[in-house]
C-alpha cells in the first residue's frame, strides 16, 4: 500500500514568488491534514479536510495560504506571495477516520529567500 | 482553543538511563496519540490511548493516559541510541493538535 506522498521534497523560492505543494493521501483516507514545522518548534496545525470539505482551517496563517482538495483526493497548498517567515517543513497527513492514527508524508522543505 | 504542551523540550540522556516526557492539554481529549520523528524524517505513529487511566507498553516504552484525559506521559527505560529523535504527543479534540515535542539525544 502506498503511503502519503508529497511533492516537491524541497523548494527554494524568492520572496514574493508563488509555490504550490501537493499531497497525495493514502487511498480511502477521508481525513487530510496540513501541518508546518519550523526548525525545532512544534508541529503547527494548518487545516483539516474531510473529503473535499474544509473541516477546520483555523491554523492557516493568513490569506496568502490557500488549500484545496479536489474531489476529495489529492490536496494542494498554495502560498502566494511567499514571505521569509513561511519557511519550514510542510507535512501532510491522512487518516481513515478522525480518531485513528495519522500517516505522515515525508514533508516538503520550503525555503524562502 | 485546544492547546497541547509538552515538557521537557530537550532531554539529554546517558545511554542506559530512564527518562519521562510529559504532555498536558488545556481541554479534555477524546484520545491521545504519540509520534516519533527521527532527525530528518517525518512523524511516525507509535501508539494511541483512549481510556481514562490507560497504560500501554511497547518494549521499553510505557505510555499512560491521565484519569481526567487531559495529560499523558511517555517513559522510556534503558535508553538506547536508537531512541534518538523527537517525541510528540497529539491530542484529539476536534482536530489533531501536536505538542512542541521532546527532543531526545543520547550519549553513549
Amino acid at each position: 500500500e502506498a503511503g502519503v506522498t508529497q511533492f516537491p521534497s524541497h523548494s527554494v523560492i524568492e520572496k514574493g514568488q508563488t509555490v504550490t505543494l501537493r499531497c497525495d493521501p493514502i487511498s480511502g483516507h477521508d481525513n487530510l491534514y496540513w501541518y508546518r514545522r519550523v526548525m525545532g518548534k512544534e508541529i503547527k496545525f494548518l487545516l483539516h479536510f474531510v473529503k473535499e470539505s474544509k473541516q477546520d482551517e483555523s491554523g492557516m496563517p493568513n490569506n496568502r495560504f490557500l488549500a484545496e482538495r479536489t474531489g476529495g483526493t489529492y490536496s494542494t497548498l498554495k502560498v502566494q506571495p511567499a514571505e521569509l517567515e513561511d519557511s519550514g517543513v510542510y507535512f501532510c497527513a491522512s487518516s481513515q477516520s478522525r480518531v485513528t492514527e495519522a500517516f505522515f508524508g515525508q514533508g516538503t522543505r520550503l525555503t524562502v529567500v | 482553543g485546544q492547546q497541547v504542551m509538552q515538557i521537557p523540550q530537550y532531554q539529554h540522556v546517558q545511554e542506559g538511563e530512564d527518562f519521562t516526557t510529559y504532555c498536558n492539554s488545556s481541554t479534555t481529549l477524546s484520545n491521545i496519540q504519540w509520534y516519533k520523528q527521527r532527525p530528518g524524517g517525518h512523524p511516525v505513529f507509535l501508539i494511541q490511548l483512549v481510556k481514562s487511566g490507560e497504560v500501554k507498553k511497547q518494549k521499553r516504552l510505557t505510555f499512560q493516559f491521565g484519569e481526567a484525559k487531559k495529560n499523558s506521559s511517555l517513559h522510556i527505560t534503558a535508553t538506547q541510541t536508537t531512541d534518538v529523535g523527537t517525541y510528540f504527543c497529539a491530542g484529539h479534540d476536534y482536530k489533531l493538535s501536536f505538542g512542541a515535542g521532546t527532543t531526545v539525544t543520547v550519549r553513549a
